[in-house]
């Protein structure tokens, strides 16, 4: 079991420039979850899947940011017209997906926008 | 929606001293209370956990403590070595069937020789 991998492990963009993450869940767990933490803000949560349809995006900025699942071995988050607010660690986790299932997150995506 | 304060933003202790770190939450829907360790330059790992039917859990040197009124609940670590320095991250579900987490901010654990 590798885990719940990310790619890429840092990315530098131009500001303006879109940015694409990977996360591949653990093979079995059906809620992935995105989060994006900075120093100031810790941990943001910005939405969720469960059994591959979305579920909450309430901390989604809805205007440059989008998530996709569109199969159960991988999600991608997608950031268009990168700022450089929106530089930070963005985090994916999967779980089992009952209530009260722990997380096992990824390593992240260190995004740096320039 | 869910709030979660960690009271605790750094926190030094000696090796073999106890450490405790405090968090409360808001939403009173809450039930499910895990916590996570964060090395440096890694992911966050899962430690230890609460649901509310419990007030109290121990693994090992890791002790939760859940106060439903308060809506208050605390991670001790008991006799802390050094591999226990890390970010510990706090958390709560938004209860029903919605599973995500809310986190606190964090706290860094130092524990000096």
């Amino acid at each position: 079991n590798a885990g719940v991998i990310q790619t890429p492990r840092h990315k530098v963009t131009g500001k303006g420039q879109e940015a694409t993450l990977w996360c591949e869940p653990i093979s079995g767990h059906s809620a992935v979850f995105w989060y994006r933490q900075t120093i100031v803000q810790g941990l943001e949560f910005l939405t969720y899947f469960r059994n591959q349809a979305p579920i909450d995006d309430s901390g989604m900025p809805k205007e440059r940011f989008s998530a996709q699942m569109p199969n159960q071995s991988h999600s991608t988050l997608k950031i268009q017209s990168t700022q450089p607010q929106d530089s930070a660690v963005y985090l994916c986790a999967s779980s089992l997906g009952g209530a009260g299932s722990d997380y096992t997150f990824g390593s992240g995506t260190r995004l740096l926008v320039i | 929606g869910e709030k979660v304060e960690q009271h605790e933003s750094t926190l030094s202790v000696r090796e073999g001293d106890s450490a405790v770190i405090n968090c409360t939450y808001t939403d009173t829907a809450s039930s499910y209370f895990p916590w996570y360790k964060q090395e440096a330059g890694k992911g966050l790992h899962f430690v230890i956990d609460i649901r509310s039917n419990v007030d109290r859990k121990q693994s090992q040197r890791l002790i939760v403590l859940l106060d439903k009124k308060a809506k208050r609940f605390s991670l001790h670590i008991t006799a802390t070595q050094p591999e226990d320095s890390a970010i510990y991250f706090c958390a709560a579900d938004s209860g029903g069937s919605n599973y995500k987490l809310t986190f606190g901010k964090g706290t860094l654990l130092t524990v000096t020789p």
